[in-house]
């Protein structure tokens, strides 16, 4: 069964504090892994897709990248603007829907 | 460009009682997606459309849900009879296409509470 992993399940970090996010999959043939920021009361924003092992992508202070069977989100001197919480997703080739992991709420502290 | 349009924001209703939430998916979106997400956890796919045909609803509680996307734009999600548990915040989401290299995009979502 297609499955996906996040943790810690909250993370709260000083100001700066550099740390890593978990995403853990198990899917029968990868089609994309996804990273997105849901803010409260809003709905998922897009951030990266990853493809295949060994990719990386960055954004600002964040930056992903994928192994076989797990990919991280890291967070590199945060600010108190990256509270939220981080989404990851993938997208299996048999089914082609998003299974989503249940998320990491990051709280930064000034 | 204009991001995916849901409403309302927020329904609270009674057990037993009906509702609907209606979506505008981005200008020129083929594919729109219905999710489902109880707090503390993610989105869950309830029904995938391309175009006006349903493409996955494998997940959508036929017995009291439904979904229909008339002309292959608009959407509307309903729930008939509503149960407790039905209380989640509802998303709509957009894409290109149905692909990998097609990002989905979500609207602000609905938030539903079933008393």
């Amino acid at each position: 069964e297609d499955q996906v992993t996040q943790s810690p399940e909250a993370l709260r970090l000083q100001e700066g504090e550099s740390s890593s996010l978990n995403c853990s999959y198990t899917v029968s043939g990868l089609r994309g892994l996804f990273w997105y920021r849901q803010d409260p009361g809003k709905g998922p924003e897009f951030l990266f897709t990853l493809y295949s092992a060994g990719e990386e992508k960055e954004k600002e202070r964040l930056k992903a990248t994928l192994t076989k069977k797990e990919s991280f989100l890291h967070i590199t001197a945060p600010k108190p603007e990256d509270s939220a919480t981080y989404l990851c997703a993938v997208q299996a080739s048999n089914t082609g829907k998003l299974i989503f992991g249940q998320g990491t709420t990051l709280q930064v502290k000034p | 460009e204009a991001g995916v349009a849901q409403s309302p924001r927020y329904k609270i209703i009674e057990k037993r009682q009906s509702v609907a939430f209606w979506c505008n998916p981005i200008s020129g979106h083929a594919t729109l997606y219905w999710y489902q997400q109880i707090l503390g956890q993610g989105p869950k796919l309830l029904i995938q459309f391309q175009n006006n045909g349903v493409v996955d609803d494998s997940q959508l509680p036929k017995d009291r849900f439904s979904a229909e996307r008339l002309k292959g734009v608009d959407s509307t999600l309903k729930i008939q009879p509503a149960k407790l548990e039905d209380s989640a915040v509802y998303l709509c989401a957009s894409s290109f296409g149905p692909s990998a290299t097609d990002t989905q995009y979500f609207g602000p979502g609905t938030r539903l509470t079933v008393l």
